[in-house]
């Protein structure tokens, strides 16, 4: 099946700085890309869809101008936490829509192994 | 409202036997997806099984098998034989309309197998 990729895995981070989270498509193209935020214990929340050669849509209650995301290519999604806060600490995961030939790849989502923040 | 509920928060079983794992959710789109995931404490999201709206018959994947009662906006996730490596979270999510649309989570069920 189709892979999706996410770099770093984990990450620590002072609390006042920027972390960029990489999220690419390893054998497909992906036009879009879903970022989800993860609390722990708690469900993915749909945080924006970041759309290649487009700015991103974004969740209400998300806010656009600390979590900057840049759709580069076809292949890779950028999550820049900026100005991160304790708050922030959290595990985001980003999911690609299939597309290839077959019903079933179509409606597939591909999910990244995730990245963990931890803001200090 | 809720468009996917998950009122189970933690639910357990024996090893080899079969357990149900609920799901109802909301929706006045016609046409939607529901979806299965697993995710263990790695956090990595695992994809278990899809139903579709239109779909005639239950969706299976090996020892994995959906309950869609499509009437009852339900759609439990049926896993047989468990295993111990079963343990884990488990996640049913919806996608409304068609194309590439992001999903919808339900809360979650902890999954626990017992030897």
């Amino acid at each position: 099946g189709a892979v999706v990729s996410q770099h770093p895995s984990w990450v620590i981070c002072k609390s006042g700085t920027s972390v960029k989270i990489e999220c690419r498509s390893l054998d497909f193209q992906a036009t879009t890309m879903f970022w989800y935020r993860q609390f722990p214990k708690q469900s993915l929340m749909l945080m924006a869809t970041s759309n290649e050669g487009s700015k991103a849509t974004y969740e209400q209650g998300v806010e656009k101008d600390k979590f900057l995301i840049n759709h580069a290519s076809l292949t890779l999604s950028t999550l820049t936490v900026t100005s991160a806060h304790p708050e922030d600490s959290s595990f985001y995961i980003c999911s690609a829509p299939g597309g290839l030939a077959g019903v079933r790849s179509y409606n597939e989502q591909f999910f990244g192994p995730g990245t963990r923040l931890t803001v200090l | 409202a809720q468009k996917i509920t998950q009122t189970q928060p933690g639910m357990f079983v024996q090893e080899k036997e079969a357990v149900t794992l609920d799901c109802t959710y909301d929706t006045s789109d016609p046409s939607y997806g529901l979806f299965w995931y697993k995710q263990p404490s790695s956090g990595e999201m695992i994809f278990l099984i899809y139903q579709g709206s239109y779909d005639q018959q239950n969706a299976t994947e090996g020892r994995y098998s959906l309950n869609f009662q499509k009437a009852r906006k339900s759609a439990n996730l049926v896993i047989s034989a468990s295993q111990l490596g079963d343990s884990a979270m488990y996640f049913c999510a919806m996608r409304e309309g068609t194309g590439r649309r992001a999903l919808t989570f339900g809360s979650g069920t902890r999954l626990q197998v017992q030897p």
